[in-house]
């Protein structure tokens, strides 16, 4: 089984909708990304949590919002989706120790906004 | 921001050559994380750096954390035709609670029978 999975895996949907991303980990690991991916550029940061208390804005949070429903639960949802949200989006997450941190990251999730 | 300048965009080479790819940056960074990227696919850890001047090796592939905390590389040696794909390298800042994982724009490599 995957340690990071991702649902749904595509999607399309209508400009001014609604849609959630859901990712799950069983990495045990506390901290969880959201990063969007667009051709021919590397990972951008959306928001990121490190439990589930805790959750702060990345690179490019406009647009997003998040909900980390447990430890191994961390969703993204955009409130009114618009055409150039669309791109593939990647969950990750990290393990922290000894000063030390390394993400993982899920299979993604390709979105197209109409 | 800070930004990575991951060179080159794109590679062809022919089955069995070395490949050497890098990233340098106006920033420091305190972690070096290489991944590789297969189509429809989330990018998976192939190497992880640590410590300045540090040099790490992961089967066929080798990475370098520069001495000025600012550049990287990774060579990969006589290359196979499943090492096509996307290279990416991040460096990785942190300040107190705050930290950024920065990613460069990707190699793309293709290998040729």
């Amino acid at each position: 089984d995957a340690d990071v999975t991702q649902t749904p895996r595509n999607r399309i949907t209508k400009t001014g909708k609604r849609i959630m991303l859901e990712c799950s980990q069983t990495k045990g690991h506390d901290r969880m990304y959201w990063y969007r991916q667009d051709p021919g550029l590397g990972l951008r940061l959306i928001y990121y949590s490190f439990d589930v208390k805790d959750i702060n804005k990345g690179e490019i949070s406009d647009g997003y919002s998040v909900s980390r429903q447990a430890q191994a639960k961390f969703s993204l949802s955009l409130e009114s989706a618009i055409p150039n949200q669309t791109a593939l989006y990647f969950c990750a997450t990290s393990d922290f120790g000894r000063g030390r941190e390394t993400q993982y990251f899920g299979p993604g999730t390709r979105l197209l906004v109409l | 921001g800070q930004q990575l300048n991951q060179s080159p965009q794109s590679m062809f080479i022919q089955e069995g050559e070395d490949v050497s790819m890098n990233c340098t940056s106006s920033s420091i960074f305190n972690t070096w994380l290489w991944y590789k990227q297969d189509p429809g696919e989330g990018p998976v850890l192939l190497i992880a750096l640590y410590k300045a001047g540090e040099l790490t090796s992961n089967g066929r592939l080798t990475a370098q954390f520069g001495i000025t905390r600012k550049d990287s590389f990774l060579n990969i040696s006589a290359s196979i035709p499943s090492d096509v794909g996307i290279y990416f390298c991040a460096g990785l800042t942190t300040s107190g609670s705050a930290r950024q994982l920065t990613f460069g724009s990707g190699t793309q490599l293709t290998v040729l029978p």
